[in-house]
């Protein structure tokens, strides 16, 4: 079975800085897809960024990338200029049939 | 696309009674899911519809869990003889097609407190 795992319940940040989340994952598949996922306090999840586990490119969208390792099973989650707007749960995704979540690390980001 | 609507956004219950959610997915999507989510934890899948069929359900999903999605449109989950263990936020999301590289889209969450 996937597992997905985030060592990191909570984090914080200065604003303007950047911050890395780490995930790790483990899986037998060879073909799969990842997901990082930020959920604000009023609870609605929304997609953050997705990568595809055939690409060796990290996927880049806008303020946020990824460092993807396939070999390591590792799936890190870069801010760049963090804004108090991204506060909020951020949660790793693997995508097979179903998506597993990791347990969530909690954003915090100083003014 | 209106998105993913889930009713109630609340729901207070007294324990031992029967509850049941209801999940309209994005239009045409196939795949619609649910998960638990309590406080400060990930979400946690319970099962999953392709269409009309059932695929899979999570040992989480205990007898007194159901769900359905009779037409392949909406969905509900029923929770019979609700327990204190149950309160936690029901979200319901759906994806396009058969999976794949499709994220799933997610609704604002049904969250029931059991008392």
């Amino acid at each position: 079975a996937q597992t997905v795992t985030q060592s990191q319940p909570e984090m914080s940040v200065q604003e303007a800085e950047t911050v890395t989340l780490s995930c790790t994952y483990d899986t037998s598949e060879s073909d799969y897809y990842l997901f990082w996922y930020k959920q604000p306090p009023s609870r609605q999840m929304i997609l953050v960024i997705r990568q595809e586990a055939y690409k060796q490119q990290n996927a880049t969208e806008n303020r946020f990338s990824v460092n993807f390792q396939k070999a390591a099973k590792s799936f890190s989650l870069k801010i760049s200029d963090s804004q108090l707007g991204d506060a909020a749960m951020y949660f790793c995704a693997y995508r097979g049939d179903k998506i597993i979540f990791g347990k969530g690390t909690r954003l915090h980001i100083l003014p | 696309d209106t998105g993913v609507s889930q009713n109630p956004r609340h729901k207070i219950t007294k324990r031992g009674q029967n509850v049941t959610f209801r999940c309209d997915p994005i239009s045409e999507h196939n795949r619609l899911y649910w998960y638990r989510q309590t406080l400060g934890q990930g979400p946690e899948f319970l099962t999953y519809f392709q269409n009309e069929a059932q695929l899979e359900k999570s040992r989480l999903l205990s007898d007194r869990f159901s769900a359905e999605r009779p037409k392949g449109s909406f969905s509900t989950l029923e929770i019979q003889r609700t327990e204190q263990g149950d309160s936690a936020m029901y979200l319901c999301a759906s994806s396009p097609g058969t999976g794949g590289k499709s994220p799933l889209h997610f609704g604002n969450g049904t969250r029931l407190t059991v008392t």
